[in-house]
């Protein structure tokens, strides 16, 4: 079983809607991470957490917003969608002491029309 | 404005030869550098990485070189294998950071038999 999961994998929605993205993980990490790919770019930092209770924006904030329901649970919400949202989006963990590496999931492919 | 580059956006390299890729950098205050792989439909896995305060470090068919005076850091693949084939990212993080990675647009690496 994968360590990183997120849910959905592909998702098509239209301007305007509300989507969230969810993202779960076994490996007992106290960080979490979004981030979005993009055509020609490197992953770019949505949101961090490194724990339930602290939530920060990262470099491209604007637009989204997250919740961490648990150690294990980090959701990624765009309250209304736009098409320049179209993008890859990744999940990631770290552990506190080994800050360097992340673990990311699988990725969700989301495409706003 | 790019902090982490890697100019090449392809690489084809024989089987059983070398695989070099390269990354360069701008912002003297990176201590620390990863690389990453990715194949299709997955996310980013943690290859090797290198401190700032060393040159090189080997683990089994990869190596990293690092060039602070340059800016530039390559990646090392002797001998190439098929399994090689993938996107292949460099990553950085900030002296004063001990969760940010400043991502380079990655490098896909295709193997010829």
């Amino acid at each position: 079983d994968a360590d990183v999961t997120q849910t959905p994998r592909n998702r098509i929605t239209k301007t305007g809607k509300r989507i969230m993205l969810e993202c779960s993980q076994t490996k007992g990490h106290d960080r979490m991470y979004w981030y979005r790919q993009d055509p020609g770019l490197g992953l770019r930092l949505i949101y961090y957490s490194f724990d339930v209770k602290d939530i920060n924006k990262g470099e491209i904030s604007d637009g989204y917003s997250v919740s961490r329901q648990a150690q294990a649970k980090f959701s990624l919400s765009l309250e209304s969608a736009i098409p320049n949202q179209t993008a890859l989006y990744f999940c990631a963990t770290s552990d506190r002491t080994r800050g360097n590496e992340q673990f990311f999931g699988p990725g969700t492919r989301l495409t706003v029309l | 404005d790019q902090q982490v580059k890697q100019n090449s956006p392809s690489l084809s390299v024989q089987e059983g030869r070398i695989s070099i890729l390269n990354c360069d950098y701008t912002n003297s205050m990176f201590d620390y550098f990863l690389w990453y792989k990715k194949y299709p439909a997955e996310g980013p896995t943690f290859l090797i990485s290198i401190s700032s305060i060393k040159d090189k470090n080997e683990d089994g068919r990869f190596t990293v070189f690092l060039n602070k005076s340059a800016k530039h850091l390559s990646l090392h693949i002797v001998p190439s294998q098929p399994g090689d084939s993938a996107v292949y990212f460099c990553a950085a993080r900030p002296r004063d950071s001990n969760y940010q990675l400043i991502w380079g647009a990655g490098t896909k690496l295709i193997i010829k038999p």
